[in-house]
């Protein structure tokens, strides 16, 4: 299984404040998925991306695939306490099978 | 109607007992999973199985048994559990194997005394 260091473990930050959230891994991936989990439920897919450097928006959070498709951030502008979460970011290996999870991170935005 | 929905959302229990969760799901996917999640929060994949047949088996203690009668239910059985055992098992599909969305059940707590 190819490994991915999720950055950083824990964030406690003020509303308002900006944020990102980093995936790392010295493998290659065919895509890259970030996922937010909330107590008492499953994880729920925010996105995917897929091709080297690419970029999507939803709404004030952005993700980034790095151009060597190792590595990815969720950046979310302006937080708010309905962000509060645990972020997953998912890589899928080039090779069938190799479905890895980052260690997660603990998002929580103080009113 | 959920889409995957796993049952006990709760089971606590003595070591040494077996226990089983069941999972369903009914959007019709041909791929399902079951993950750990421990204290840390980590995901870790155990089982998954693509159209009844088991396709990932990761390092996992041979008390675990995944049992898949059909593409649309994917149950756990655990035997002579231990107080590792302790974690929250979530149960997921997703259409085919690999690259695609992963839809999660919320999940089943266990709590071994």
């Amino acid at each position: 299984t190819q490994l991915l260091e999720q950055s950083p473990q824990f964030l406690s930050i003020q509303e308002g404040e900006n944020l990102t959230v980093y995936c790392n891994s010295s493998s290659v991936f065919s895509s890259l998925q970030w996922y937010r989990q909330e107590p008492g439920e499953g994880p729920v897919l925010l996105v995917t991306v897929v091709t080297g450097g690419e970029v999507k928006k939803l709404k004030r959070l952005t993700f980034q695939f790095g151009d060597a498709r190792k590595d990815s951030s969720l950046h979310i502008t302006a937080a708010q306490p309905g962000d509060t979460g645990l972020y997953l970011c998912y890589g899928i290996g080039t090779s069938y099978g190799k479905l890895t999870f980052g260690q997660g991170t603990i998002l929580t935005v103080h009113p | 109607d959920t889409a995957v929905s796993q049952t006990p959302k709760y089971l606590v229990t003595q070591m040494g007992n077996d226990k089983s969760i069941k999972c369903e799901q009914n959007l019709g996917h041909d791929t399902m999973y079951w993950y750990k999640q421990d204290s840390k929060k980590f995901l870790k994949i155990m089982f998954s199985y693509n159209n009844k047949e088991l396709i990932i088996n990761e390092t996992v203690p041979n008390r675990f048994s995944p049992k898949s009668p059909d593409k649309a239910h994917l149950n756990l059985h655990i035997n002579s559990l231990e107080l590792g055992d302790s974690a929250v098992y979530f149960c997921a599909s997703s259409q085919s194997p690999g690259a695609n969305v992963l839809t999660f059940g919320a999940g089943s707590r266990l709590t071994v005394l």
